[in-house]
């Protein structure tokens, strides 16, 4: 069955730490990884990854993928309180328009 | 500029009742999504069209019927609502398949 795993659950974290958040998948041969960030209403698109290997980043966020281990990373550096939110993964299945989200990771920075 | 708009914002429905959700995005987008999201469950794919005319069934589609009334717009209906249909539904939009998706703001459900 194809299946999307984040962890951690949730995690508390201080100003200017720094967090590594995961997602594992079980989806083989997709074409693209999705990360968002739910604050209190819609998700929002952070980054889409195709490519094993390849870095993307936008400002203290960045990503990436492994497509041989199934796994990605989005880290984000000197976090900040208005990183506070759910941290979702999305895997497509391949050759169709559906994806498969993960359920999410609650990250909390405390001031 | 709107991007995806849902309408309404709020409902709450008595078991047995009908609804429809609303869904219309501005970004002439070819493909739209509806999602419920639970508690500890992620979104989960309820239906999805793939462009104007076209629909088809997600991970979690019974109890649910849709409409592409066009290519802006992308309706929800739940027929005879039931207590497990209490979630938060979301629409989205992408220009194509393997696209990043829009979403909307969200419809928070409670059948009683």
């Amino acid at each position: 069955e194809d299946k999307v795993v984040q962890s951690p659950l949730s995690l508390v974290v201080h100003e200017g730490d720094t967090v590594t958040l995961n997602c594992s998948y079980e989806v083989t041969n997709f074409r693209s990884l999705l990360w968002y960030k739910q604050e209190k209403k819609a998700p929002t698109f952070l980054f889409m990854l195709t490519s094993s290997g390849i870095e993307k980043k936008s400002g203290r966020l960045s990503s990436i993928l492994d497509k041989k281990e199934l796994f990605s990373i989005l880290n984000i550096t000197a976090t900040q309180t208005g990183d506070s939110a759910i941290y979702l993964c999305a895997v497509e299945l391949p050759g169709t328009y559906k994806y498969i989200f993960g359920t999410g990771t609650r990250l909390k920075v405390l001031a | 500029n709107a991007g995806v708009t849902q309408t309404p914002k709020f409902q709450v429905l008595k078991t047995g009742q009908s609804m429809t959700l609303q869904c219309a995005q501005d970004m002439n987008h070819n493909s739209m999504y509806w999602y419920r999201q639970d508690p500890g469950m992620g979104l989960r794919l309820i239906y999805y069209s793939a462009s104007e005319g076209t629909t088809d069934k997600g991970e979690v589609p019974n109890g649910y019927n849709v409409s592409r009334l066009n290519k802006r717009e992308f309706s929800l209906r739940l027929e005879s609502a039931a207590p497990s249909q209490t979630s938060v539904y979301f629409c989205a939009s992408s220009e194509d398949g393997n696209q990043p998706q829009h979403f909307g703001d969200g419809t928070r459900l409670s059948i009683l």
